[in-house]
C-alpha cells in the first residue's frame, strides 16, 4: 500500500538559511498534519490543513511557514533557521473527516541539521 | 487542555516476558487514544487504537490495549515480547475527529536476550 512521502530525507543547512520540506500525502487523504520531534522528545503538532486550508495550528513558529497544494501535497518552509531548528519532522495525513478513518498515517521525516 | 502522561521512560524486559507500558491521560472531553511505536531512525507506526466501542483493542505484533474511563488509562500489553520488538513506544491522543495529536514522553523498551 502507498504510504506518506516526504522529501528530503536528510538535509543539512547552516544557521540563517531557508528550508523546504515536501510531504506527499497516501491517495484520496485531504489532511495533512506537521510535527516536530526534537532529540529525545515527543512529536509536537505544529500546523494541518483540510482540503488545502489551514485546519489547526500548534507552536509554529513564526518563522516558518506552511501551505496545502491542489494536488493535497504539503511544504514546510523554514526561514532563518536556527540551531534548535534541528529535528525530526514527520508529515502525517488521513481522510480524517470519513467516520472512523480518524487515524494519522505517517511519513519517514525529514531528518533536518542545523549547524 | 488534554495531556498524556507515560509513566515509564525506560521499560527493559526479557524476552518471552510480558510486558504493560502505561499510559494516563488528562481530558475534559471524550478522546481517541492511539499507540504507535518508533523503531530506530524510523516514522511512527500505528500499533492500536480506541475510537469507541469495545475497551479492549487489539493491534499488530501482538499488542493490545485497554481503554479505561474512570482511571483515564490506555495501557499497552503485550503477552510475550521478542527482540524486535525494541523500540520507542508513544501514547497519544485527538480529541476532535481529524484533529491534531498529543502526545506523551514516549517508553523506551529494550528486550533482552
Amino acid at each position: 500500500a502507498a504510504g506518506v512521502i516526504q522529501s528530503p530525507r536528510h538535509l543539512i543547512k547552516e544557521k540563517r538559511e531557508t528550508a523546504t520540506l515536501k510531504c506527499y500525502p497516501i491517495p484520496r487523504h485531504d489532511t495533512v498534519y506537521w510535527y516536530q520531534q526534537g532529540p529525545g522528545q515527543d512529536p509536537q503538532f505544529l500546523i494541518s490543513f483540510y482540503e488545502k486550508m489551514q485546519s489547526d495550528k500548534g507552536s509554529i513558529p513564526d518563522r516558518f511557514s506552511a501551505q496545502q497544494f491542489s494536488d493535497y501535497h504539503s511544504e514546510l518552509n523554514m526561514s532563518s533557521l536556527e540551531l534548535g531548528d534541528s529535528a525530526l519532522y514527520f508529515c502525517a495525513s488521513s481522510p480524517a473527516y470519513i467516520r472512523g478513518q480518524e487515524t494519522q498515517y505517517f511519513g519517514p521525516g525529514t531528518r533536518l541539521l542545523v549547524l | 487542555a488534554q495531556s498524556v502522561t507515560q509513566l515509564d521512560s525506560q521499560v527493559p524486559v526479557f524476552e518471552e516476558a510480558p510486558v504493560e507500558l502505561r499510559c494516563n491521560y488528562s481530558s475534559s472531553v471524550s478522546v481517541y487514544l492511539f499507540w504507535y511505536v518508533q523503531y530506530p531512525n524510523q516514522g511512527l507506526q500505528l500499533l492500536l487504537k480506541y475510537l469507541s466501542g469495545s475497551t479492549l483493542v487489539k493491534g499488530i505484533n501482538g499488542f493490545e490495549a485497554e481503554f479505561n474511563k474512570s482511571q483515564t488509562s490506555f495501557h499497552l500489553r503485550k503477552p510475550s515480547v521478542h527482540i524486535s520488538d525494541t523500540a520507542e513506544y508513544f501514547c497519544a491522543v485527538s480529541v476532535t475527529q481529524g484533529g491534531k495529536l498529543i502526545f506523551g514522553q514516549g517508553t523506551e523498551l529494550s528486550v533482552k536476550p
